[in-house]
């Protein structure tokens, strides 16, 4: 069964530095989302890719955020200078279409960043 | 504002029990209910996706219900096993804002021996 794949699985980087966070969703399919969940805290959405523009981003997703994909199987989320309320789990996901909200999203395994 | 609220925040039972669980949502305008299951550190996987048009939708031993009159859903999971122990978040949807999922903070279950 096809499934979104994320990688690294565990990041660990300094305050200030910059981290790329990659993922490959699944091959047929259009939309892209990354979410995140801080430690114990509910799944909250970032942003939303289509057709290589971004559809929707939230609050969240300030200028220190940017999202790319950079060939035709790679998905990937960078954060320009980290701090330390960006240690979370990072989350993408991707659906075969926007479709009214019912297309299924489905996600990745997550990638765990801290930042120390 | 748009929120999703979960009840029990989390729960124990014993293998081969039932139980429900239950949300409760002030998302507007409404587009779709979903159900989750995610393991510890892992990414939710979906169990049941529900519109306004329906009120009821199972999945072999999970079955979700949907009151959109009243913005209530649960969800019982039959015959508990201990692969069940896991976060069950609710998911809702918006109209127009069809990418941007609005999650609640989940129900922790645990399923003992």
């Amino acid at each position: 069964e096809p499934e979104v794949t994320q990688t690294p699985s565990h990041q660990v980087t300094q305050m200030g530095q910059e981290v790329i966070l990659r993922c490959v969703p699944i091959s047929n399919h259009l939309y892209f989302y990354w979410y995140r969940q801080i430690l114990g805290q509910k799944v909250e959405f970032l942003v939303s890719f289509y057709n290589n523009e971004i559809s929707e981003k939230s609050e969240i997703f300030d200028d220190q955020f940017s999202v790319e994909r950079p060939d035709g199987s790679n998905f990937t989320l960078k954060i320009r200078s980290t701090k330390l309320e960006d240690s979370a789990m990072y989350f993408c996901a991707s659906s075969e279409s926007r479709g009214a909200g019912r297309y299924e999203q489905y996600f990745g395994p997550g990638t765990r960043l801290t930042v120390t | 504002k748009n929120q999703v609220e979960q009840s029990p925040q989390s729960l124990i039972i014993l293998e081969g029990k039932n139980c429900t669980l239950q949300c409760n949502y002030t998302v507007s305008p409404f587009s779709n209910l979903r159900w989750y299951k995610q393991d510890t550190g892992r990414g939710p996987v979906s169990l049941t996706i529900m519109t306004f048009s329906e009120n009821t939708k199972s999945n072999g031993r999970y079955t979700a219900t949907l009151d959109a009159d009243t913005k209530q859903s649960s969800l019982h999971i039959t015959a508990s096993q201990l692969s069940d122990s896991a976060s069950y978040i609710c998911v809702v949807s918006r109209t127009g804002t069809a990418s941007k999922l609005t999650f609640g903070t989940g129900t922790r279950l645990q399923v003992t021996l």
